[in-house]
């Protein structure tokens, strides 16, 4: 079993619509929990990062951990044809410098 | 800031063959990371070192790698005899110890293609 796991997807919704991208995890220890966004064949950008449980909303970008239920989500209002990407979760321990990533959701925003 | 920068973007080899590729952190980030992303999953975490040191390896990271940072600047990754399971998407990170040392910046990856 994987540490972390994601649906791949894809997953596909009109502009316009809220996005809802989930993520569980096994690993009690990990306290940073992250959102990457990876365009084809570019590197992963840094788009959230939330401590320990709460949540963090950032203009469009809503995103919320829940570590009683090992579950974390990123929610994109108002969604657009340029958030078409795919969606990494990432997350760490305190006490580790690697981050272990979910394998990605691919989302497409049709227009 | 021109952010990470590695090269090339793309290597096709053959099989057997000896490859390098370079990353340029971010210039003040004393933290370098090598991930390796294969096609429909996140990347996975190789080696990484603060300045010259490298502190930890996994243990995907087989003896045919290696990887250095001399004076603690950029970094090589080198691969010997590769084979067609090291076709891949190799990326950088680069990062600041501290209290936010989780903000890793990845680079545009180099796509390694082995035939």
């Amino acid at each position: 079993q994987k540490e972390v796991e994601q649906d791949p997807g894809p997953l596909s919704v009109p502009e316009g619509a809220i996005v809802s991208l989930n993520c569980t995890y096994s690993n009690s220890a990990f306290q940073y929990f992250m959102w990457y966004r990876q365009y084809s064949r570019k590197g992963p950008e840094l788009l959230m990062y939330t401590y320990s449980s709460g949540n963090k909303e950032d203009g469009r970008f809503t995103a919320q951990v829940d570590k009683s239920s090992k579950y974390i989500s990123l929610f994109i209002r108002d969604s657009q044809p340029s958030d078409s990407a795919t969606y990494l979760c990432a997350m760490r321990s305190s006490s580790a410098s690697k981050i272990i990533f979910g394998s990605g959701t691919r989302l497409s925003i049709r227009p | 800031d021109t952010g990470v920068s590695q090269d090339p973007r793309h290597k096709i080899t053959k099989r057997g063959q000896n490859v390098t590729f370079r990353c340029d952190p971010i210039s003040e980030h004393n933290r370098l990371y090598w991930y390796r992303q294969t096609l429909g999953q996140g990347p996975e975490f190789l080696t990484y070192f603060q300045n010259e040191a490298q502190l930890e390896k996994s243990r995907l990271l087989s003896d045919r790698f290696s990887a250095e940072r001399p004076k603690g600047s950029f970094s090589t990754l080198e691969i010997q005899r590769t084979e067609q399971g090291d076709s891949a998407m190799y990326l950088c990170a680069s990062s600041y110890a501290g209290a936010s040392s989780y903000e890793q910046y990845f680079g545009p990856g180099t796509r390694l293609t082995v035939t």
